[in-house]
């Protein structure tokens, strides 16, 4: 089992629906927990972090469910600005590595 | 606003051949690192530094060597490239330690060994 998955998609959404997808992780001592979008052909920027409570930045709501080990991330009125893939980064061991998911492709279309 | 460059964005090199790649913050970082990003799979730490004159093994350093002879400099060395280093290969920095904030990336270098 890799230590951080994500469904690879694409998701394709029509523009303004809500759309969401999870990142499950197989280290339960992780304590670190953090959204990137990456654009095609461009680097990885960050999102969001993900905190135990939970935590949303305008339309975009991360949440954390350590008893199931994923961590999810909700788009609302979703734009066609939001077409990019998103990476799943979790911190795992010692040294607090952090892995990356290899990212859900997301779709909207007009 | 520069922030994180990477030079140079593109190279097709020989298997053998050696070759450095260049990465400079403008932010005053102390940490920065090395990634390669494959199909497919989550990017992977190369080697990284947590300040001037120190560096560190990252999950797949084989094939590759760094230095930071300056706080602000990145270098990434293949000394003899072989087609499995065929990648994208992404420089970073953080202010603090990688899982306590923001890393910010550099546009990535493309880098084919035939």
């Amino acid at each position: 089992r890799k230590e951080v998955e994500q469904d690879p998609g694409p998701f394709n959404v029509p523009e303004g629906a809500t759309v969401a997808f999870n990142c499950t992780y197989s280290n339960s001592a992780s304590q670190s927990f953090f959204w990137y979008r990456q654009d095609c052909r461009k680097e990885p920027k960050l999102l969001m972090s993900v905190y135990s409570s939970g935590n949303e930045d305008g339309r975009f709501t991360a949440q954390l469910n350590r008893a199931s080990q994923y961590i999810s991330l909700l788009i609302r009125d979703s734009k066609l600005s939001d077409s990019a893939t998103y990476l799943c980064v979790v911190s795992v061991g010692s040294n607090y590595q952090l892995i990356w998911g290899a990212g859900t492709k997301l779709i909207i279309k007009p | 606003n520069a922030g994180v460059t990477q030079t140079p964005k593109f190279r097709v090199l020989k298997t053998g051949q050696s070759m450095t790649l260049l990465c400079a913050q403008d932010m005053n970082h102390e940490y920065m690192y090395w990634y390669r990003q494959d199909p497919g799979m989550g990017l992977r730490l190369i080697h990284y530094s947590v300040g001037e004159g120190t560096t560190a093994k990252g999950e797949v350093p084989d094939g590759y060597n760094v230095s930071r002879l300056k706080k602000q400099n990145f270098l990434l060395g293949l000394e003899s490239a072989a087609p499995s280093q065929t990648s994208v290969y992404f420089c970073a920095s953080s202010y603090s330690r990688w899982d306590t904030g923001e890393l910010f990336f550099g546009e990535g270098s493309r880098l084919t060994v035939l």
